[in-house]
């Protein structure tokens, strides 16, 4: 696609309950990033997805965050268990040789935990 | 360790003024820098970037930047600021290409009229 694609754009969900976000990079890039933004706190990076390399999970908090990416496009973060910390916008990018290796950004998804 | 320093939160501007806004990185390897651009509810915007060469880059919407490699700086500047460039600004580094970027916590600028 033209750009890197979120979904859902905003989840409310209640405390407990297992979410899943989903993110559509831009079409060709090899490589895949999550990151958190919460208020303050600038842009926390999660995992990060290269081709058919081991992902680096370095940055995921906790156990109840995870991610696959399938057939080297899309990918998904679940959260297992939301808590109220786990409130955010989680913003994927992609990145491949067609754009100069520049990470590009989507719009994010707002996730609220109540 | 790896970081990124903005040590502005927050700075306001008047229209028309010129803005620098500074960056400071630590990164162990060959720096690869970015400036960011955030409007409230959007994601994130590349402003610039700088991979070698010239060290002095220029990006969209009349930005550039310069690297300093002696002071670890890559500083954003602007000759005259709009009212539409409030916004929030991030510093981000990165190592080769396609690496993962450290971010700064951003700098929120403010245009008063």
């Amino acid at each position: 696609g033209a750009g890197v694609s979120q979904s859902p754009s905003n989840k409310v969900t209640e405390k407990g309950k297992d979410v899943e976000l989903r993110c559509d990079p831009i079409s060709g890039h090899t490589a895949l990033y999550w990151y958190r933004q919460s208020l303050g706190q600038g842009l926390e990076f999660l995992i990060y997805f290269q081709g058919n390399s081991a992902p680096d999970k370095s940055g995921l908090p906790s156990d109840r965050f995870s991610a696959e990416r399938t057939g080297g496009s899309v990918s998904t973060l679940t959260i297992q268990r939301t808590q109220q910390e786990d409130s955010a916008v989680y913003l994927c990018a992609s990145s491949g040789s067609s754009s100069g290796n520049t990470i590009y950004f989507g719009e994010g998804s707002w996730l609220t935990v109540v | 360790a790896q970081s990124v320093t903005q040590p502005d939160i927050h700075i306001t501007v008047s229209e028309g003024a010129s803005l620098e806004l500074r960056c400071n990185y630590s990164y162990g390897a060959t720096p690869y820098l970015f400036w960011y651009v955030q409007s409230p509810g959007q994601g994130l915007q590349l402003l610039l970037k700088y991979f070698s060469g010239d060290t002095l880059v220029q990006g969209i919407k009349g930005f550039e930047a310069e690297f300093k490699r002696s002071q670890s700086s890559f500083n954003l500047r602007k000759p005259s600021v709009h009212w539409s460039d409030a916004a929030e600004y991030f510093c981000a580094v990165g190592g080769q290409a396609g690496t993962a970027l450290i971010f700064g916590k951003g700098t929120t600028l403010s245009v008063s009229s």
